[in-house]
């Protein structure tokens, strides 16, 4: 069965980094791209970009070019996600989440528990 | 972007009853293979957004057929034929049709 496990909670302070990872098992990690969406507290949830394991090719949401980075480790099964020059707006539970993009799909159909990063002053 | 519109944004149901969502979209998601690029999520306390629906109306591995959804172009629904205590949460509709993907403000159903 397909899982998708992310590394645990982080406070920051404003203007450092934050690296969360997600640890794929279940399918072969190289065929289906990985999609990061984030949700602040009591808000709709909001799509950040994609990156495809097979090449490191990676797509991002305008509003977080330049401050975003997605990677991936093809030998652990593992995508990252690294967020930089992080403010309060930035508090949000960071989830990864796979694409289905078989033919007649294109849904992010699995989804990792989340990680919450907390950013303070 | 697509603007994504769900109402109501809270309904409270009483088991055995029925529950319908809408999800108006700002431009047609409905791709050249004659696919719609929307997906019907629900969201539980504390968890991850769990796949009901896609493409508009596929119900998804696992998930009951009290739930269904229908639609096209800039207009879906998702039903549920009788509600249970289970599907208490928060309800969303995506579209995937271009990026960047966009989520509705969520439907809060209450039992």
């Amino acid at each position: 069965q397909v899982h998708l496990v992310q590394s645990g909670a982080e406070v920051k302070k404003h203007g450092a980094s934050v690296t969360i990872s997600c640890k794929t098992s279940g399918y072969t990690f190289t065929e289906f791209f990985m999609h990061w969406v984030r949700q602040a507290p009591g808000q709709r949830p909001e799509w950040m970009g994609w990156v495809n394991p097979a090449n490191g090719d990676t797509g991002y949401s305008v509003k977080f070019q330049g401050r975003i980075s997605f990677t991936r480790d093809t030998s652990a099964n593992t995508a990252y996600m690294g967020l930089y020059r992080l403010t309060a707006e930035d508090t949000a539970v960071y989830f990864c989440a796979r694409i289905n993009a078989l033919p007649h799909r294109y849904d992010l159909d699995y989804w990792g528990q989340g990680t919450l990063v907390t950013v303070s002053s | 972007d697509i603007v994504m519109s769900q109402s109501p944004l809270s309904l409270a149901v009483t088991p055995g009853e029925p529950a319908s969502i809408s999800c108006r979209t700002s431009q047609s998601l409905l791709y050249s293979n004659g696919d719609n690029y929307l997906h019907w999520y629900l969201q539980k306390p504390g968890q991850s957004p769990q796949l009901l629906v896609y493409l508009g109306s596929n119900r998804a591995l696992g998930v009951p057929d009290r739930f269904s959804g229908s639609g096209s172009g800039t207009y879906f629904t998702l039903e549920i034929s009788r509600v249970e205590a289970e599907d208490v949460g928060v309800y969303y509709c995506m579209h995937t049709v271009e990026t960047p993907y966009t989520f509705g403000q969520g439907t809060k159903l209450e039992i």
